[in-house]
């Protein structure tokens, strides 16, 4: 029973560009969050999705992020126009009866 | 604004010893409290979970939770090298047991166990 996937493991992105960030919850778990975790800190929640909602997107911010967790597919985060300051791990999380797991993150580099 | 707050350390305890973490969080609501261990580069991984005034215990682990000083903490007894990483504290509106909606973190406690 695979676990969260997260993929790509390692994004770079030049200033400007746009990042696309995957993440395919456990089987059976149909509720999707993810995280930020900037150098030497906690995480930060950004965006609380479930199929074809978005719950809570309290974290996000206000431009340039979005976040779309379709019927069919795994949940994308798109940050576009990246700038040095989005260079982070993104980890996503996924829900269910059995608990709350985390996937091994996605740590964008931005040049 | 919902805020939790650790210390970020580093704490450092020599091998064998009592390791003890500490978290205050300031929304009364928040009724579940997470401690993960987060290695360097890794992900989170769950470690304890309490949803009651009180302590649990879990092998080495112990979990204190004192709502009324909204407190929790994490006892690490016979520390080991191996757990040497960083130590997030983390709490949820939901109702013990239940297992959605967003995590508010801490900034994570850093610990060493050296021999």
């Amino acid at each position: 029973n695979a676990g969260v996937m997260q993929n790509p493991r390692h994004l770079v992105r030049r200033r400007g560009q746009e990042a696309r960030l995957r993440c395919s919850p456990m089987k059976g778990h149909s509720h999707v969050y993810w995280y930020r975790q900037l150098p030497e800190e906690g995480l930060k929640f950004m965006v609380y999705l479930q199929k074809e909602n978005i719950i809570d997107e309290s974290g996000m911010p206000k431009e340039r992020f979005s976040a779309e967790f379709p019927k069919e597919g795994p949940s994308i985060l798109r940050i576009q126009q990246v700038v040095r300051g989005d260079s982070a791990a993104y980890f996503c999380a996924s829900s269910g009866r059995d608990g709350y797991t985390f996937g091994s993150g996605t740590r964008l580099t931005v040049v | 604004q919902k805020e939790v707050e650790q210390n970020s350390g580093p704490l450092s305890v020599p091998e064998g010893a009592i390791a003890s973490l500490n978290c205050t969080y300031s929304d009364r609501g928040s009724q579940s409290f997470f401690w993960y261990r987060q290695y360097s580069g890794k992900s989170p991984e769950l470690i304890m979970s309490i949803y009651s005034n009180g302590d649990k215990e879990d092998g080495r682990f112990t979990a204190q939770l004192n709502k009324a000083s909204q407190y929790v903490s994490l006892l690490i007894r016979d520390s080991q090298p191996s757990d040497s990483a960083t130590y997030l504290c983390a709490v949820n509106d939901n109702a013990g047991g239940t297992s959605y909606g967003k995590l508010t973190f801490g900034q994570g406690t850093i610990l060493t166990v050296h021999p």
